[in-house]
């Protein structure tokens, strides 16, 4: 079956810039998006269409794609960035939706 | 600004049917090209896509869920449910539903519900 593939973990101090990785083999064809989870909360939408931050993301979030790896990168971390990443492709007529494993970013 | 919110049993014995429903306020329910999403997410693991269902009607199911998935809608109440027969204490999990349009991400959710199966 198909995967999308994360690290489990990231750490980072405060201001300095966060890179979490995504790879799969069909994210050359298809839209990456990634989501922010923080404890008891639902996902919340950072990244749309591998690079496109949505209204109210700060413009620390960006999000970039090269082959079959999309990563997101958050510059200038800070402690509330502290929370669960993850990538999704899929989810259109002709592609079913799939969730990498999720990333915890760790912010020192 | 589109709200969703899931409801149903947080209880479920094993081998029976597990229902949820998600209300969905603020428009948008019946505009074309809107996708509707179940998702769930076992203690303390990732999230998992069980299913879709399309504007249109057209149902979309996690292959790995697909013998014991259904998803309908009631558009007269603006609410999609999710039905998942012969549950065991695997299928315990926080599910939450959600939105996206076309090839956009899920950009709505709900708060998620805790579904437990257990005798």
């Amino acid at each position: 079956s198909y995967e999308l593939t994360q690290p489990p973990s990231v750490s980072v101090s405060p201001g300095q810039t966060a890179r979490i990785t995504c790879s799969g083999d069909a994210l050359p064809q298809e839209y990456a998006y990634w989501y922010q989870q923080k404890p008891g909360q639902a996902p919340v939408l950072v990244i749309n269409k591998d690079s496109e931050r949505p209204s109210g993301i700060p413009e620390r979030f960006s999000g970039s794609s090269s082959g079959t790896t999309v990563t997101l990168t958050i510059s200038g971390v800070q402690a509330e960035d502290e929370a669960d990443y993850y990538c999704q492709s899929g989810g259109s007529s002709d592609t079913f939706v799939h969730f990498g494993g999720g990333t915890k970013l760790t912010v020192l | 600004q589109v709200q969703l919110q899931e409801s149903g049993p947080g209880l479920v014995k094993p081998s029976q049917t597990l229902s949820l429903t998600c209300t969905v306020s603020g428009g948008s329910f019946n505009s074309v090209g809107y996708y509707w999403t179940w998702i769930r997410q076992h203690p303390g693991k990732g999230l998992e896509w069980i299913g879709s269902i399309y504007y249109s009607g057209s149902t979309y199911y996690n292959p790995a869920l697909k013998s014991r998935v259904f998803i309908s809608v009631d558009r007269s109440k603006n609410q999609f449910s999710l039905k998942v027969s012969s549950v065991t204490a695997a299928d315990t999990a926080v599910f939450y539903c959600a939105r996206h349009f076309e090839r956009d991400g899920m950009d709505a959710w709900g708060q998620g519900t805790t579904v437990t199966v257990s005798s």
